[in-house]
């Protein structure tokens, strides 16, 4: 079975360009979460959609980060402008809603901002 | 706000020893216990779950709970080289999980 399928592995841009980054969750999974880590902060959660609405962004750091599940199999993580304080690795992360409900992490995304 | 704390290490055991990982965990209704494993470059990969109290054994990994003390630890028994990696508690109370920020073992051959 495929897992959690990100897009790009790799981004670097230059400050003050938009950034969007993707993700496929596994099928059947119907929670979506993305996170950000760093060495400094660890692994925080930006944001969870279940069955494709938000339910809690309250860890999202600044209005310039915006997500959105349009359905089921697709979401977007957006950064515009970007900050090189954005450079993280990004990761999103699938589950099912009942409990135990233990999350199954895509490859992430390595972003570099200049 | 919940806290998940883990030794940051490195934990260093010889091959074949057992290694015992820790996490302490602030809020008490918190109701499954999860730990990952992430090595240098890659992505978090789920290990084992545990929710009731005591222990929870899949091969060479043990998980134990212990929800009086707020305490969950993960023993590795057999440690081999190719265990050398980062390990994430992460504590479920909602729908979300809160993570510590990681222990790094290192096992010598």
């Amino acid at each position: 079975d495929a897992g959690v399928i990100q897009s790009p592995r790799h981004e670097v841009t230059e400050m003050g360009q938009e950034v969007t980054l993707r993700c496929k969750p596994i099928s059947g999974h119907n929670s979506l979460f993305w996170y950000r880590q760093t060495m400094m902060r660890g692994l925080e959660l930006l944001i969870y959609f279940n069955n494709n609405v938000p339910i809690d962004d309250s860890g999202m750091p600044e209005d310039r980060f915006s997500a959105k599940m349009p359905n089921a199999s697709f979401s977007t993580l957006k950064i515009q402008p970007s900050e090189p304080r954005d450079s993280a690795v990004y990761f999103c992360a699938s589950s099912l809603a009942e409990a135990p409900q233990p999350q199954h992490f895509g490859d992430g995304t390595r972003l570099s901002i200049l | 706000q919940k806290e998940v704390e883990q030794n940051s290490g490195p934990l260093s055991v010889p091959e074949g020893a057992i290694a015992s990982l820790n996490c302490t965990y602030s809020d008490r209704g918190s109701q499954s216990f999860f730990w990952y494993r992430q090595y240098s470059g890659k992505s978090p990969e789920l290990i084992m779950f545990i929710y009731s109290n005591g222990d929870k054994e899949d091969g060479r990994f043990t998980a134990q709970l212990n929800k009086a003390s707020q305490y969950v630890s993960l023993l590795i028994r057999d440690s081999q080289p190719s265990d050398s990696a980062t390990y994430l508690c992460a504590v479920n109370a909602d729908s979300t999980l809160t993570f510590g920020k990681g222990t790094m073992l290192l096992v010598s051959p």
